[in-house]
This record gives structure tokens, C-alpha cells and sequence, in this order.
């Protein structure tokens, strides 16, 4: 099955409101980072969050390792967080190699 | 800070074509990536390089070629391009764990 599995799929926001998006691993990793990808552009790097949590302005990286699972939060969102948004791992590979998740798919209303 | 550059953004071949793209860095990284990204199945890597004149076969690397002139720059070839292929391709380059992208090329095959 698939080593990384985002959820949800998709998801509908009304401007201001909070959303969590979800990231599951099968193996124990070196290393993870969540990106953000507008429609047509490159990966930005969010965080690189192997453990623990981060915060940068509105959005909190959490990973548990023992659980396998690192979520992304993101508070007050606003029209300019619409995109997808992209959780990668190196599941213990050699030469940092990362298995990106499909992704999540965010519009968030004005 | 540093930039990846990659040449060209859009990229219009022929069935059976050679096509080749360039991607070049200057945060002084050691590794870089070429990963391809289409619709629906999120990233896949296709080559990466730990160093200079170095290549690794990802999971996608058949009908690819890659080569690493120098520290600096990591070329794709598509040895052979197939009829009606849209995707996009995007390099990345690291230093430990944490890895940046360029902006794509996206590739369209008549």
C-alpha cells in the first residue's frame, strides 16, 4: 500500500476559519517537510519538521514518530493559503530520497 | 539564501524526440534531484546525485538520463519522448535533509 497518505483529499474553507491537514507513514523516517504548491508553481518549503512541533505565523507542523503521523494546521486561514499542500519523508533511505504524499487540496472563500 | 534555476519553463517536443532540461544552483548544495509530478499521482523522483559527476536511478528513471557537470548544475535528458506526455519536471538540491525546489519545466509532447 502506499508508504504516505494525506488527509483529507480536499477541503473547503470559509475565510477565518481553522483547518488540519493529516500525514501518515507506514515506516520510520529520517527525516519530513511539508511544502505548499499554488496551481502552476513550484514547492515553497513550509517546515522541516523530522519530530516535534513548529510554528511559522499561522500554520503549526506537528510530528509524532511513534505515531506515525505529522499534521499541519493552519488558523485564520485566508484566500491566499488556497493550493495544495505536500508531505514528503525519506523513510530511511539512503541519499535522502523523499515519497511525497498526493497531497491536499485547500480553497479557502472569501 | 540561494535560487534553483531551471531552463526551459515550458518545453514543446515531438513524438520519438530527445529533449533535454537544465537545472542549475547556487546555494552550494552537494545533493540535487530531478523529480517528475503529474496529475494526480503527486512526485516522483526520477534521478538524484549525491556529489559531482555522481547519479542514482530513482523509481522513475527508465527511459531518463541525468548528468552532473559540475556542483552546480544537474541536466534531465528524455531519451525519448512520448506522444501526448504532460507532466512537470522539477529539480531540487540539498544540503543534510531539507530540500529546495526550482520552478519547473512543464513538459508537452504533440
Amino acid at each position: 500500500g502506499q508508504q504516505v497518505q494525506q488527509s483529507p483529499a480536499s477541503l473547503v474553507l470559509q475565510e477565518g476559519e481553522n483547518a488540519e491537514l493529516q500525514c501518515n507513514f507506514s515506516t520510520s523516517l529520517n527525516s519530513m517537510q511539508w511544502f505548499y504548491q499554488r496551481p502552476g508553481g513550484s514547492l515553497v518549503s513550509l517546515f522541516y519538521n523530522p519530530s516535534g512541533t513548529k510554528h511559522s505565523g499561522r500554520l503549526t507542523s506537528t510530528t509524532v514518530i511513534k505515531e506515525r503521523r505529522s499534521s499541519l494546521h493552519i488558523s485564520s486561514s485566508q484566500t491566499t493559503d488556497s493550493g495544495t499542500y505536500l508531505c514528503a519523508l525519506d523513510l530511511n533511505s539512503a541519499g535522502n530520497k523523499l515519497t511525497f504524499g498526493i497531497g491536499t487540496r485547500v480553497l479557502v472563500r472569501p | 539564501g540561494g535560487i534553483i534555476t531551471q531552463t526551459p519553463k515550458f518545453l514543446i517536443g515531438q513524438e520519438g524526440q530527445k529533449l533535454t532540461l537544465k537545472c542549475q544552483q547556487n546555494f552550494n548544495h552537494d545533493t540535487m534531484y530531478w523529480y517528475r509530478q503529474d496529475s494526480g499521482k503527486g512526485l516522483r523522483l526520477i534521478y538524484y546525485s549525491i556529489t559531482e559527476n555522481d547519479l542514482q536511478k530513482g523509481d522513475l528513471s527508465e527511459g531518463y538520463d541525468a548528468s552532473r557537470e559540475k556542483k552546480s548544475s544537474f541536466s534531465l535528458t528524455v531519451t525519448s519522448a512520448q506522444k501526448n506526455e504532460m507532466a512537470v519536471f522539477l529539480c531540487a538540491s540539498s544540503i543534510y535533509y531539507e530540500q529546495y525546489f526550482g520552478p519547473g519545466t512543464r513538459l508537452t509532447v504533440l
